[in-house]
């Protein structure tokens, strides 16, 4: 298996405009997870899907985030409009369950810039 | 206050030497504990995952839990070059990824 698939690997954009992140998770895998990581406030959990509905978005910091996932296989997270506190790495992660003994699985994360 | 404190570092140590990380938190109700290994532009790994109190050795890793301490530690035997990384501890109430709290992670540096 390829492992957890993220695109674009960089992304660099202006504020207030559109930007759309993309996960690709293991095959098979029920649970999905999106993160935020930062130096200021470290690895944040931002919202998981279980079996592509959303579970807890608690962790969306705000409106202008959204995350959705049409099927088992794709999943996004779209900040509109953007701004320059939003730049961190954004990670997608994936798990065949939800207790901490199914092993979570990272994708290499998409390094998100707001000038 | 954060519920998971993890000093930064970077934390410098010749090949060869014991590598010793620690995590400290505020909610005693904590039982399911992680580390994680991150390396640079990397999405992170487990590397140990433990519950309640005690110790877990994996190879060179050993990760011990003191609940009366609140604190967690994570020794890396026979540090080796590829060590060098961040390592990040978690933990949790329950049993779930949703709940986990991360550290902000601690970088290694193991200079041959």
């Amino acid at each position: 298996d390829a492992g957890v698939i993220q695109s674009p690997r960089h992304e660099v954009t202006e504020m207030g405009q559109e930007v759309t992140l993309r996960c690709k998770p293991i095959s098979g895998h029920d649970y999905l997870f999106w993160y935020r990581q930062t130096m200021m406030r470290g690895l944040e959990l931002l919202i998981y899907f279980n079996n592509n509905v959303p579970i807890d978005d608690s962790g969306m910091p705000e409106d202008r985030f959204s995350a959705k996932m049409p099927n088992a296989s794709f999943s996004t997270l779209k900040i509109q409009p953007s701004e320059p506190r939003d730049s961190a790495v954004y990670f997608c992660a994936s798990s065949s369950g939800t207790g901490a003994h199914n092993e979570q699985f990272f994708g290499p994360g998409t390094r998100l810039t707001v000038l | 206050q954060k519920e998971v404190e993890q000093d930064p570092g970077p934390l410098s140590v010749p090949e060869g030497a014991i590598v010793s990380l620690n995590c400290t938190y505020s909610n005693s109700a904590f039982q399911y504990f992680m580390w994680y290994r991150q390396y640079s532009r990397k999405g992170p790994e487990l590397l140990m995952y433990t519950y309640s109190s005690g110790n877990k050795e994996d190879g060179r890793f050993t990760a011990q839990v003191d609940k009366s301490s609140k604190y967690i530690s994570l020794f890396i035997r026979d540090s080796q070059p590829s060590d060098s990384a961040t390592y990040l501890c978690a933990m949790s109430v329950t049993d779930s990824w949703g709940k986990f709290q991360f550290g902000a992670g601690t970088q290694v540096v193991v200079t041959p």
